[in-house]
């Protein structure tokens, strides 16, 4: 299995450019996060989904987009790129409810950096 | 709401020193606890997690055990290695109703370890 993947690795963008960003996941799971991850802040959740077709805010989702067409998907797009959006971000997916243990643990991609000049 | 304080590093150490990162937390429900970590140009890993009172989670070396008493989670290693040089994060998941399992996480602690 490759777990989480996330496509591209690394974007430039110029402000008012919009964008992309793509989230797969191959362990059958319900539940997908989006979060952007700033020096000295953590991890910040963006939006998250509890299932195909469904989309919910999260701490920080202004300015973003989400889709979750299919299970094995998320995407995040960025309409408007501003520089307040140069970041790292970090998709994740967890078993949900259709899981029985560890139905809580998230499991991580790889991050894509975002420059956004 | 929900809040995870982990003590700011950076945390340097020599190999083999013992190590304690302090995590403390506020939640409204019961939540599970997590710590995570993330190498340098990687995503973040769960280390170990735990998921009720004065349960110990454990791996690679490291333990965190969960203290409903003081609502604290401090991870511990031992005798650490060059190679556990990285961000560590700690993170809580609120199980109360409608929580969806989202993760808040703290700030993360950088740790660096010499030989």
């Amino acid at each position: 299995n490759a777990g989480v993947t996330q496509t591209p690795k690394f974007r430039v963008l110029k402000t008012g450019q919009s964008m992309t960003l793509l989230c797969a996941q191959d362990m059958n799971h319900e539940y997908m996060y989006w979060y952007r991850q700033d020096p000295g802040m953590g991890l910040r959740l963006i939006h998250y989904s509890v299932g195909e077709g469904t989309t919910a805010k999260g701490e920080v989702p202004d300015g973003y987009n989400v889709s979750r067409l299919k299970k094995q998907n998320f995407l995040l797009g960025l309409e408007s790129a501003a520089p307040s959006q140069t970041s790292v971000y970090f998709c994740a997916s967890s078993p949900g409810t259709s899981g029985n243990l560890g139905r809580e643990t998230q499991y991580f991609g790889p991050g894509t950096r975002l420059l956004v000049l | 709401g929900d809040s995870v304080t982990q003590m700011e590093g950076p945390v340097t150490l020599s190999e083999e020193a013992f190590l304690t990162i302090n995590c403390t937390y506020t939640a409204t429900g019961y939540p599970s606890l997590f710590w995570y970590v993330q190498y340098p140009g990687e995503g973040l890993q769960l280390l170990l997690k735990a998921t009720k009172a004065d349960d110990k989670g454990s791996n690679k070396g490291f333990e965190a055990t969960y203290r409903k008493e003081t609502t604290s989670f401090h991870l511990e290693k031992g005798s650490v290695q060059v190679s556990d040089s990285a961000v560590y994060f700690c993170a809580l998941s609120d199980r109360s109703g409608g929580s969806n399992y989202k993760l808040t996480f703290g700030k993360g602690t950088l740790l660096t370890v010499n030989p």
